[in-house]
């Protein structure tokens, strides 16, 4: 069964303290992986995709990194502003479904 | 911003009724998706489309239906709401002629069924 699983559910940081988020998956054959930023009230908004083992994408604090297995959110010296829930989600070969975790909510405090 | 516009974006009804929500495009996409957002959940996919009167369903399809008349919308109704259909719906869409990029969300309808 196809799966995806974020940890850790729930993250305090302090403004500038590095940290990363996980997205680990099954799936029988994934064609990308794709990262989410979502705020309290408001839909999904995309960030990154990444499709094969060993890519890296940056957008500014944030990098996302993918192996054959999990995915890594870094996020170098957040800021308040970074704080939001941070989702998931990847999308099978056989099919456009896509398999959301259930997300990590990062509050940065000043 | 994708073009998508989610209406209502807050509805209580009552139990049994019949609800429509609304899912307006204006770039053209070919593909369109009905998600629900549930606490310890995440998104999951209820339909989808492939195109005017093209639909399939996803993992929670039961208790929903779909049409699909006009490119631009694509339409989800409960056809008689139960309380655990009380969520956050979401309608995406993903670009392309296979549909298979990234998916961008419209900003969402709050639904509580009593």
């Amino acid at each position: 069964e196809d799966q995806v699983t974020q940890s850790p559910e729930a993250l305090r940081l302090q403004e500038g303290e590095s940290s990363s988020l996980n997205c680990s998956y099954t799936v029988s054959g994934l064609r990308g992986l794709f990262w989410y930023r979502q705020d309290p009230g408001k839909g999904p908004e995309f960030l990154f995709t990444l499709y094969s083992a060993g890519e890296e994408k940056e957008k500014e604090r944030l990098k996302a990194t993918l192996t054959k297995k999990e995915s890594f959110l870094h996020i170098t010296a957040p800021k308040p502003e970074d704080s939001a829930t941070y989702l998931c989600a990847v999308q099978t070969s056989t099919g456009n479904q896509f398999y959301f975790g259930t997300g990590t909510s990062l509050t940065v405090i000043p | 911003d994708a073009g998508i516009t989610q209406s209502p974006r807050h509805k209580v009804t009552e139990t049994g009724t019949p609800v429509t929500l609304r899912c307006h495009q204006t770039e053209n996409h070919r593909y369109m998706y009905w998600y629900r957002q549930d606490p310890g959940h995440g998104l999951r996919l209820i339909h989808y489309s492939y195109g005017v009167k093209d639909t399939d369903k996803g993992e929670v399809s039961d208790g929903y239906s779909v049409s699909r008349s006009k490119t631009e919308d694509f339409l989800l109704t409960l056809e008689s709401a139960t309380s655990s259909q009380t969520s956050v719906y979401f309608c995406a869409i993903t670009r392309g002629i296979w549909g298979n990029t990234e998916a961008f969300f419209g900003q969402g309808t709050r639904l509580t069924v009593v």
